[in-house]
Order: structure tokens, then sequence, then C-alpha cells
């Protein structure tokens, strides 16, 4: 079955560490994306690649890195630099062809900094 | 202010009932309008999709669409229990592909 796959679903984190959570996609899709999503907020972009070895800045990229060398997998670190990190956070990905706005999401990482 | 606003709830309805949820925004650039559904500790599903103004019917589900006031809607019909979930708009301009701005997300809970 096509699909995102995001691991792991529960981290649990220490203040001053940086973590890496990965994601995976098996729909041949061009571009994925982050987001964070809080309680009253919705979802927030992070960091967009519409291409391999190719990325963008999205609306709260500070205190995040990503990487691109494959186009299946869009690694997101969540550096000690976050000022807040817990959260749960999503990938997506999506075709380029055609801008319909669907996004394949995955079932999400769910962060805490203890 | 934010973008897209809309009412987190939640909204409890009898099982049968008519849902309605909205969004309103405030970017007149936004032509692609989009319903996500979202159960809990799940990724969101696109449920419904609109292009412009105008009305989008699917099975139990209208959306509507209003440029003209900013104003989107999502309508569900003969509402069961498996529609209780998140539901969360979304929406994008033209020139900015594939980066949707999102509602805040209104919680149903559809009563037996």
């Amino acid at each position: 079955d096509g699909g995102i796959t995001q691991s792991p679903k529960y981290l649990f984190r220490k203040e001053g560490q940086n973590v890496t959570l990965s994601c995976e996609q098996n729909l041949n899709h061009d571009a994925m994306y982050w987001y964070r999503q809080d309680p009253g907020q919705g979802l927030r972009l992070i960091y967009y690649s519409q291409i391999v070895n190719d990325f963008q800045k999205g609306d709260i990229a500070e205190g995040y890195s990503v990487s691109r060398e494959k186009k299946e997998s869009f690694p997101l670190t969540v550096t000690s630099a976050q000022k807040n990190p817990t959260a749960f956070y999503l990938c997506a990905s999506s075709r380029t062809e055609v801008n319909t706005g669907e996004l394949f999401f995955g079932e999400g990482s769910r962060l805490t900094v203890l | 202010q934010k973008e897209v606003e809309q009412d987190p709830g939640p909204l409890s309805v009898p099982e049968g009932a008519i849902v309605s949820l909205n969004c309103t925004y405030s970017n007149s650039a936004f032509q692609y309008f989009m319903w996500y559904r979202q159960y809990s500790r799940k990724g969101p599903e696109l449920l419904m999709y609109t292009y412009s103004s105008g009305n989008k019917e699917d099975g139990r589900f209208t959306a509507q669409v209003d440029k003209s006031s900013k104003y989107i809607s999502l309508f569900i019909r003969d509402s069961q229990p498996s529609d209780s979930a998140t539901y969360l708009c979304a929406m994008s301009a033209s020139d900015s592909w594939g980066k949707l701005q999102f509602g805040a997300g209104t919680q149903v809970v559809v009563t037996p």
C-alpha cells in the first residue's frame, strides 16, 4: 500500500537535545512538507521541499532543520534552539503537476520535551 | 489576526442531524479551498476540494465557497457517530502552490 510512514510515533526528549523525526513516502510524490500542530492553532508549515536537494522555510522554521537527499525521504531535526518543541508533527507529500491542494499525511509523531 | 478563522468547538450533535461547519478568511488571493478530516491521533485526510466559488457535493457532504464574503462552509447530512472527528478547513492562492493555510479545526461529536 502506498503511503507516508512517520517514525517514531511517540518521542520524549530532554531539554537541550536534538531529535530527528523520520518521514518516508512511497507515493512517488515530488513535494514533501512538515507541519506542526498545536491545540487551537491548526497546522503550521515548518519546511517544504518541491524537489530533491532543495527545500524552503515555511512559516515557523526557526529551531528546525531538514534535508532532502532522496525523493522518498524528508527527515526533520528539532534542534535545541527550538524554544517550545512539544507538539504533534505531521509529514505530508503531494504531486506537483496539479495544484489540487491534496496533501497526503502520515500518522504523525508526538514529541514531548521533559 | 489569523488569515483563516475557524471556531474550535466542540460541536455536539445527535445522530442524523445536519452538521454545519464554516471558516472565514482574509486573503482575497485564496482560490483553492479544502476540508480535511482528522481522527484522534491520526493525520488529516482530504474530504472535499473546491476551486473558486460555488458548491460541491459528494455523498452526504456539501462544500460551499462564497468568495465575495470570504466564507466557506461544509455541511454533513445524516450525521453518523463515525463522523466524530476534527474538521480542518484549508486554502491556498494560485501562486503559493502546495502551501496551505489551515484553520484551527472544529471538533465534531455525533452522539448516538
